[in-house]
Parts: structure tokens; sequence; C-alpha cells
């Protein structure tokens, strides 16, 4: 079983759905990141959360220290929200290294 | 934007060669990061370093050799590429000594070995 899981793992959705992308992870953690990967391109951090909620335009993103879960959530979704979301954790002593969920591939149509 | 940056993007070569893929970032971050991701899959840390001269592997063994002689430079090095090694290979920085620190990625370098 994968330290970081996350689901779903493929999520097609019609333009101007609200989205969700959960992500349960197993270990210790100080922080955890949210990337969002293009097709054929590199990768840019979204979130780094370590408590709480952050927001940032449409997108939202939740953390549950207790629980060990985090969301990311799309309002409005848009063709360009299309790409890969991947859950990433720092853990306690892991010194910056981060690991990685599976990725959520995300297909929003017109 | 972050300035990290990574080249070749693509590269196709042949079994045996010796190939260096470089990755440069001008934020003066301590910690820089190899990546190996193969299509669909997860990435995997292959490689680390706090700052100059100090290097460690990561999670995922790999054949791959770094160094690290300047803050801004961590060079990948494959002695001799084989079909094994065709992935994509991404590099990243962060700042500081905490490890609640932002990774910022390059675009990463697709290698196919042929």
């Amino acid at each position: 079983k994968n330290e970081v899981e996350q689901s779903p793992q493929n999520l097609t959705a019609q333009e101007g759905e609200f989205i969700t992308i959960n992500c349960s992870y197993s270990v210790g953690i100080s922080a955890l990141h949210w990337l969002q990967q293009h097709p054929g391109g590199g990768i840019v951090s979204l979130f780094m959360l370590s408590s709480g909620k952050k927001k940032h335009g449409r997108l939202i993103a939740t953390i549950n220290i207790q629980e060990k879960h985090s969301s990311l959530h799309i309002t409005a979704s848009h063709p360009r929200d299309s790409a890969v979301y991947i859950c990433a954790v720092i853990g306690g002593t892991s010194y910056g290294k981060l690991t990685f969920g599976q990725g959520t591939i995300l297909t929003v149509h017109p | 934007e972050a300035d990290i940056y990574q080249t070749p993007r693509y590269l196709v070569i042949g079994t045996g060669k010796k190939i260096t893929l470089e990755c440069s970032q001008t934020m003066g971050h301590d910690k820089m990061y190899w990546y190996q991701q193969d299509p669909g899959m997860e990435l995997h840390l292959i490689h680390y370093s706090y700052g100059v001269n100090s290097t460690e592997k990561g999670d995922l063994s790999s054949e791959s050799t770094v160094s690290r002689i300047r803050t801004e430079h961590f060079p990948l090095t494959l002695e001799s590429a084989r079909p094994s090694h065709t992935s994509q290979y991404l590099c990243a920085s962060s700042r500081g000594l905490t490890t609640r620190e932002t990774q910022y990625f390059g675009p990463g370098t697709r290698l196919l070995v042929l």
C-alpha cells in the first residue's frame, strides 16, 4: 500500500462543475503539497499546507491532520484545468523530500 | 514564476552513450532534487543535495550520478545510457533548512534511449 493514496485516479467533468480530489496518507507529515502537471509540461506547486485551508482563485485546498486527509477543490471548472493533480507529503524527518501520490488525471470538457 | 531551468527538454540517444542532464536555478536555493517519472506513474526521488559538495541518493535506486559544485547547478549524468533509462527527469529546488519549503520544479527532460 502506498503511503500516499489519491482518489479518484481519473476524473471527467463538464465545464462549470465543482471538482474534488482527495488525498489520504499514512505517515506523519510536516506539510502537504498539491501539484499540477500539464501534459508534456513541468510541474507547478499549487499549495503547501500544514493545517487548515488555503484558497487561490478557483482553487481551494484543505487538510485535516488528525484524519490524515487533504482535499483539493476546483470551483467552476474550465477545460484549461485539465491536468494531472498530484498530492505529495513531506514527512516529519525527511528533510524536504516529497513522497508522491499516483496522481489524478482530470479532464474538463467544454 | 520560479527560475529553474533544465536542458535539454528532449533527448533521443543511442545505447551506451554518456549523457548529462543540466539543471540550474537562479533563486539561490540550497536544496536541489532530481525526480524520475515514467509515463502515468508517480514521481520518485533519485538524488538530492543540501548544498555545495553535498549529494545523497534518493528513495529509488538509480544508475545516474550527480554533482553539486556550485549552488545554482545540479547536473545528472548517466555514464552509459540504456533503454531502461527512458523516462522523464524532473529537477526541483527549495530554499532553506526546514522541511516546510515549497519545491519549485523545472520543465523536465524527456529522455528516450534507443
